[in-house]
């Protein structure tokens, strides 16, 4: 099993529609979770931390399953502007330091 | 512009040449990672500073790459006797601390011949 795993999708969804991706980890160490969105040609940049509770940002909601371990990443209405590859980041802290992103997930939003 | 910088942009070099990248991250932070990407993956990790100390290198780090952060500032990576399998964008990035989120430089793509 990968440490990481990701659906890399496409995902073509109309605008306005609700999108969710799944991002499964290995390892029961790991921390610390992040989703990044990643443009074509272009560095990642952070998208959201993803907490132990759950969190929303605006139309983005990051969830957290420990006991499945898997995170989870909701977009409401989409927009056409969120047409990017999604990447999940997982980091295990201990004798062993290790940061791990996915594959990526692709998402178009189609108008 | 604070945000982490990488030189060059692009690099376009032969087989078997030497190239040395740079990258200055973000001022106060402690932490600077290096990391690999080629079409269709994610940013594969190849090592990471705690200020000037090389803490973790991953085994895609062959004997051909080296990474330093002298004065735990800006970092060099260099690739020796370079393949055309090197071709990809190297990305850097820089974090308060352990676990933190990270800042990416706009990378440095890399094409062997």
């Amino acid at each position: 099993r990968k440490e990481v795993e990701q659906d890399p999708g496409p995902f073509n969804v109309p605008e306005g529609a609700t999108v969710a991706f799944n991002c499964t980890y290995s390892n029961s160490a790991s921390q610390s979770f992040f989703w990044y969105r990643q443009d074509c040609r272009k560095e990642p940049k952070l998208l959201m931390s993803v907490y132990s509770s759950g969190n929303e940002d605006g139309r983005f909601t990051a969830q957290l399953n420990r006991a499945s371990q898997y995170i989870s990443l909701l977009i409401r209405d989409s927009k056409l502007s969120d047409s990017a590859t999604y990447l999940c980041v997982v980091n295990m802290v201990g004798r062993d330091d290790k940061i791990i992103f996915g594959k990526g997930t692709r998402l178009h939003i189609l108008p | 512009d604070t945000g982490v910088s990488q030189d060059p942009r692009h690099k376009i070099t032969k087989r078997g040449q030497n190239v040395t990248f740079r990258c200055d991250p973000i001022s106060e932070h402690n932490r600077l990672y290096w990391y690999r990407q080629t079409l269709g993956q994610g940013p594969e990790f190849l090592t990471y500073f705690q200020n000037e100390a090389q803490l973790e290198k991953s085994r895609l780090l062959s004997d051909r790459f080296s990474a330093e952060r002298p004065k735990g500032s800006f970092s060099t990576l260099e690739i020796q006797r370079t393949e055309q399998g090197d071709s990809a964008m190297y990305l850097c990035a820089s974090s308060v601390g352990l676990a933190e989120t990270q800042y990416f430089g706009p990378g440095t793509r890399l094409l062997v011949l």
